[in-house]
């Protein structure tokens, strides 16, 4: 089955510092992957679609300079957090969809990233 | 407006007992695609199933039954003989087709199944 890789599955960081998460598709390409947020107890929140070889498209209320997302090639795209605080501590989540699906296939998860900001 | 609705927050069963999770969706679109996911307590997302508003057809995977019913909006989700296993939180979601292809998915708040033995 499709498999998404996401690292590191848990990163703490001081306060000030960036963070870089990697999304891969190691068994397929995907031109889009989506980022998403989830708080404790709470649902999935999506943040940003992630395009290869275009600029990400972000949700409203997300700020683009803090969360960057670079999707270089077919099975990469990475988010960061810059100047990361505590309240950027959360469970980041990306997922990513088999193109040669023809788009119509289900999104496919990575383990996620427990961010802490100390 | 696209949501999602899972009114149940939490749901404790004792093993081997059947249960029900609800999913009640709203969407304008007249396709759109349904899924479950289960996220156990490691975080992970597993897909458990997809399903085209064209196809109301129930489907049954092993333990697992879907109930589709696009005249009232609901995709419900049941767990037959339950196991410790299955516990987990679980997330309906709504995807909508664009031309052919989806775009994100709209999660609902999901609900956390505590199966006890």
């Amino acid at each position: 089955g499709a498999v998404v890789s996401q690292h590191p599955s848990r990163v703490i960081c001081k306060s000030g510092t960036s963070v870089k998460i990697e999304c891969r598709s190691l068994d397929f390409q995907a031109t889009t992957m989506f980022w998403y947020r989830q708080f404790p107890k709470q649902s999935l929140m999506l943040m940003a679609t992630s395009n290869e070889g275009s600029k990400a498209t972000y949700e409203q209320g997300v700020e683009k300079d803090k969360f960057l997302i670079n999707h270089a090639s077919l099975t990469l795209s990475t988010l960061t957090v810059t100047s990361a605080h505590p309240e950027d501590s959360s469970f980041y989540i990306c997922s990513a969809r088999d193109q040669g699906e023809g788009g119509i296939g289900p999104l496919h998860f990575g383990n996620g990233t427990r961010l802490t900001v100390t | 407006a696209q949501k999602v609705t899972q009114a149940q927050t939490e749901i404790s069963v004792v093993e081997k007992e059947d249960v029900t999770l609800d999913c009640v969706y709203e969407t304008r679109d007249t396709t759109y695609y349904l899924f479950w996911y289960k996220q156990p307590p490691s975080g992970e997302l597993v897909f458990l199933i997809r399903r085209n508003s064209f196809d109301e057809q129930n489907e049954i995977s092993g333990r697992y039954s879907w109930n589709f019913q696009k005249s009232t909006s609901s995709f419900n989700f049941t767990i037959t003989a339950s196991q410790v296993v299955d516990s987990a939180v679980y997330f309906c979601a709504l995807g909508r087709n664009y031309g052919g292809s989806q775009g994100n998915l709209i999660f609902g708040k999901g609900t956390k199944l505590s199966v006890k033995p």
